[in-house]
């Protein structure tokens, strides 16, 4: 079974630049989530959906982030402008939908390591 | 509020040794609680969980780890670590919202040989 793809594994940016990350979920994952994991911390949720609708994106900066994921299978993240407190690696994780329990296990991807110079 | 503190930045253990890494959470209601670990340049990996029932639980590599309510602990053991056990643990907690965990800072694993 083929797991969580991103892409690209890199990418550095000079401030106020604009970047995209790519996510292909396992199939038959309805629910796919975006989490920012600055170094020396854990990763923090930014958006999560449930197929193509947003459920979570209260920790998303709306101002500069968007997400979206228009036919409900593979998700674009971006950032417009960027600062310098963006770099992290952005981690895209996906699960089956169940009920919304927290028992579903979240299957994460190898990330993209952002660098804002 | 932090909901989950893993109070060990780094350890540094020898291969063939016991490992424990800690783990403490708040929350308001019986949590749900989770290892994952993260190799360089990896995702991460679940290693076990906790929803209910036996308080220890056992996961992939040799893993368990013990809930302890009365000490708001999930602690993770190995009793004979092996050098491909160097990672980063990363300990969590949920449910919030749907299907959302809390994640700690992670302890780095160092193995000597």
């Amino acid at each position: 079974e083929a797991g969580v793809a991103q892409s690209p594994r890199y990418k550095i940016i000079e401030k106020r630049q604009s970047v995209a990350f790519w996510c292909n979920p396992i199939s038959g994952h309805a629910t796919l989530y975006w989490y920012q994991q600055i170094l020396g911390q854990g990763p923090k949720l930014l958006i999560q959906f449930q197929n193509n609708g947003v459920v979570d994106d209260s920790q998303l900066p709306k101002d500069r982030f968007s997400a979206e994921r228009l036919k409900g299978v593979d998700s674009t993240l971006k950032i417009q402008p960027a600062k310098l407190e963006d770099s992290a690696v952005y981690l895209c994780a996906s699960s089956l939908p169940g009920t919304g329990s927290g028992r579903e296990t979240q299957y994460f991807g190898p990330g993209t390591r952002l660098l804002v110079l | 509020a932090q909901s989950v503190t893993q109070p060990d930045i780094h350890i540094t253990v020898s291969e063939g040794a016991s490992l424990e890494l800690r783990c403490n959470y708040s929350y308001g209601a019986t949590p749900y609680l989770f290892w994952y670990v993260q190799s360089p340049g990896q995702g991460l990996q679940l290693l076990l969980k906790y929803f209910s029932g036996d308080t220890l639980v056992q996961g992939i590599k040799g893993f368990e780890a013990e809930f302890k309510r009365s000490q708001s602990s999930f602690n993770l053991r190995k009793p004979s670590v092996h050098w491909s056990d160097a990672a980063e643990y990363f300990c969590a907690v949920g449910p919030y919202n749907n299907n959302d965990m809390r994640f700690g800072a992670g302890t780095r694993l160092t193995v000597k040989p």
